[in-house]
């Protein structure tokens, strides 16, 4: 079963910040976060393993609250380069499935 | 270093027909998937595979066939092709589940 992501769009002017959630009705090994612009293929952004840990580079960072089987994707400071749709990928169990969710749609506008 | 490959990129294909897609790593990665896009649907996982000779089925597999002959390669298959699967087809790979996932450029399929 996909994850699923909220909201599933979001509109915003530069410089201002966003979240965007991940939740899960399973038990996750993993979660991972994915950028794709129109046209292009999905491009890894980051991984965030089971341990409850949180990462980020520049100014995007994602947290993993493994108990409630939920990840947050927060992007700071939006900058136009930031456009795209996100996904969450999952990990459940030891099958080595790789699920996503329906993706969340963020438009940055001058 | 090519990444993960895809062929074709475009493709017409007539209701009842079939076709092959390929998919081809030079990164030496265990993990290979096939996903179909579709717009408001995400990345919908069809089949995917832990490693050469290996395959499962994902979230939505009827309709595909896979195979995993050599490790670099995974085969999407469809024997007969229907309009519902028209899509954007990308294939992915990594080392291992929990590891980053690198994309093909996708495949466009219109089965008319």
């Amino acid at each position: 079963q996909q994850p699923v992501q909220s909201p599933q769009a979001v509109i915003l002017r530069e410089g201002e910040d966003a979240v965007i959630n991940c939740s899960s009705s399973k038990a996750l090994y993993s979660v991972h976060w994915y950028r794709q612009k129109h046209g292009e293929a999905p491009v890894f952004l980051m991984i965030l393993l089971k341990g409850g840990e949180q990462k980020g580079h520049d100014k995007i960072s994602a947290s993993f609250n493994e108990k409630k089987q939920q990840s947050s994707l927060y992007l700071t400071a939006s900058q136009l380069s930031y456009s795209g749709t996100y996904f969450c990928g999952t990990v459940s169990g030891n099958t080595g499935k790789l699920i996503f969710g329906q993706g969340t749609t963020l438009q940055v506008k001058p | 270093n090519a990444g993960v490959t895809q062929t074709p990129k475009f493709r017409v294909l007539k209701t009842g027909q079939s076709m092959t897609l390929l998919c081809a790593q030079d990164m030496n990665h265990e993990y290979m998937y096939w996903y179909r896009q579709d717009p408001g649907m995400g990345l919908r996982l069809i089949h995917y595979s832990v490693g050469e000779g290996t395959t499962a089925k994902g979230e939505v597999p009827d309709g595909y066939n896979v195979s995993r002959l050599k490790k670099q390669n995974f085969l999407l298959g469809l024997e007969s092709a229907a309009p519902s699967q028209t899509s954007v087809y990308f294939c992915a790979s990594s080392y291992w589940a929990n590891t980053e996932a690198f994309f093909g450029q996708g495949t466009r399929l219109t089965v008319v």
